[in-house]
């Protein structure tokens, strides 16, 4: 089945330790999303691309990079995690880029608890 | 600003008809969007509305009055596995996807 995966499901690190969290997806979608969603939270998006054009939100921390080497995979990367930043991040794409009607498909996220 | 609001928790019998309502206040509108999101995974997709009135799926409908900037999730013959948080979502003028924090909803037996 098409999909969107994201791994770890769980991921724990250090305070200040680099950590990457990855995506993929089979649906051929142009679009890639990252949000952030802590508990009781609305999801607060971080990144997206359109094809490879890299959009990053005005209130994203420079401690948040990402990349996506090619349609199916992108990465988020978190330079030096701070426990602020543990929360739930959620990868998810539309097919061509018009958030206003098309439906977003999330993978399954992936939890980050920093120590 | 920017702002959507929603119940923070509802609770809700097994067999049931519960309302979620959410109402709006962006800078214009270019549809709205209900997700279902379980504990601890992603949101999936429910519904979609751009013009006023009723849209029904299933047991799901959801309702949108553009001038009142106000839109409700209505779900009937409620069923445990419907314990789960529902988040109400507008694009705005900048097609920008403003999100609620979601309504939490119970269900008992």
């Amino acid at each position: 089945d098409a999909m969107v995966i994201q791994n770890p499901r769980y991921q724990v690190t250090q305070f200040g330790k680099p950590v990457t969290l990855s995506c993929s997806q089979t649906l051929n979608h142009n679009v890639m999303y990252w949000y952030q969603q802590k508990s009781s939270q609305a999801p607060k998006l971080l990144f997206h691309y359109y094809d490879k054009d890299f959009n990053n939100e005005a209130d994203t921390p420079d401690n948040f990079q990402s990349r996506r080497p090619n349609t199916s995979f992108c990465f988020l990367d978190i330079r030096s995690p701070g426990l602020g930043d543990a929360a739930m991040y959620l990868c998810a794409t539309s097919k061509e880029g018009d958030r206003a009607h098309e439906k977003l498909f999330f993978g399954s996220g992936t939890q980050l608890s920093v120590l | 600003g920017q702002n959507i609001d929603q119940p923070t928790e509802m609770t809700a019998t097994e067999g049931a008809i519960v309302q979620i309502n959410c109402t709006y206040q962006t800078s214009g509108f270019n549809g709205l969007f209900w997700y279902q999101q379980h504990a601890g995974e992603a949101p999936t997709f429910l519904s979609y509305n751009v013009l006023d009135g009723l849209e029904e799926k299933g047991r799901f409908s959801s309702f949108l009055s553009r001038s009142k900037g106000y839109s409700y999730l209505l779900l009937k013959e409620l069923q445990m596995k419907d314990s789960a948080s529902y988040l109400c979502a507008v694009t705005d003028s900048n097609y920008q996807l403003i999100w609620g924090a979601g309504t939490k909803l119970i269900i008992k037996p």
